[in-house]
């Protein structure tokens, strides 16, 4: 069964850089299907991010795109969410998910998500 | 970008209830939607995808039907396991990935 854990700081000053890693257990991440970030604002709905594929194909959600950067590092079995320029909006429980086989697919299996504040 | 719209925001169910929510898309999405369940503090469960595919482990009492801008998810009966949040979001090709602003379905 696979499993995937995000990690990283709970707490980023604002104008810096989030970053977060996700590691994925029970399935190898070359083996196929695209992985992602969704994030939750407190008390709003969900966001999509991004997606990427080992091969190196990355889809992004529009309004984020120019801050966002997700990679793998598949020696690792992990993948990795980078947003530059981070402001209180960013704040919210950030998931890492697997999708499908193509990058517009349902995500099936879903991280227990970590909260990243941004802070003035 | 498809925005999609569910009604209605917040519902109020009893044990039992057949309980339906809908999902509404700016444009066509063809079968390109799926529904999820979400319980405070916890991660999204994906319950339905392709409109109407049940995932696996889902109770059949959750069923989910539409096609082109509008969809339903149907609970025939409501169990109390099943008082969340419920989304939904369109995977349409090419298109970034949108979900629905929720609805919420709490005890009478």
């Amino acid at each position: 069964q696979v499993q995937l854990q995000a990690s990283g700081p709970g707490l980023v000053k604002s104008s810096e850089t989030l970053s977060l890693t996700c590691t994925v257990s029970g399935y190898s991440i070359t083996s196929g299907f695209y992985w992602g970030w969704v994030r939750q604002p407190p008390g709003k709905g969900l966001e999509w991010i991004g997606n990427i594929y080992h091969g190196g194909s990355t889809y992004y959600n529009p309004p984020l795109k120019s801050r966002v950067t997700v990679s793998m590092d598949t020696s690792k079995n992990q993948f990795s969410l980078k947003l530059t320029s981070v402001t209180a909006a960013d704040t919210a429980v950030y998931y890492c998910a697997r999708a499908g086989y193509t990058g517009y697919d349902p995500f099936h299996y879903w991280g227990h998500g970590t909260l990243v504040t941004v802070s003035s | 970008d498809i925005q999609m719209t569910q009604s209605p925001a917040t519902l109020s169910a009893s044990v039992g209830d057949r309980v339906t929510i809908t999902c509404r898309a700016s444009q066509t999405i063809s079968r390109w939607l799926a529904w999820y369940q979400q319980k405070p503090g916890k991660a999204p469960k994906l319950l339905i995808y392709d409109a109407s595919s049940l995932e696996s482990g889902v109770p059949s009492r959750f069923s989910g039907s539409g096609s082109g801008i509008e969809f339903t998810l149907t609970i025939s009966s409501l169990q109390p396991d099943d008082f969340a949040t419920y989304y939904c979001q369109q995977y349409n090709s090419y298109s970034p990935l949108t979900f629905g602003g929720g609805t919420k379905v709490d005890i009478k």
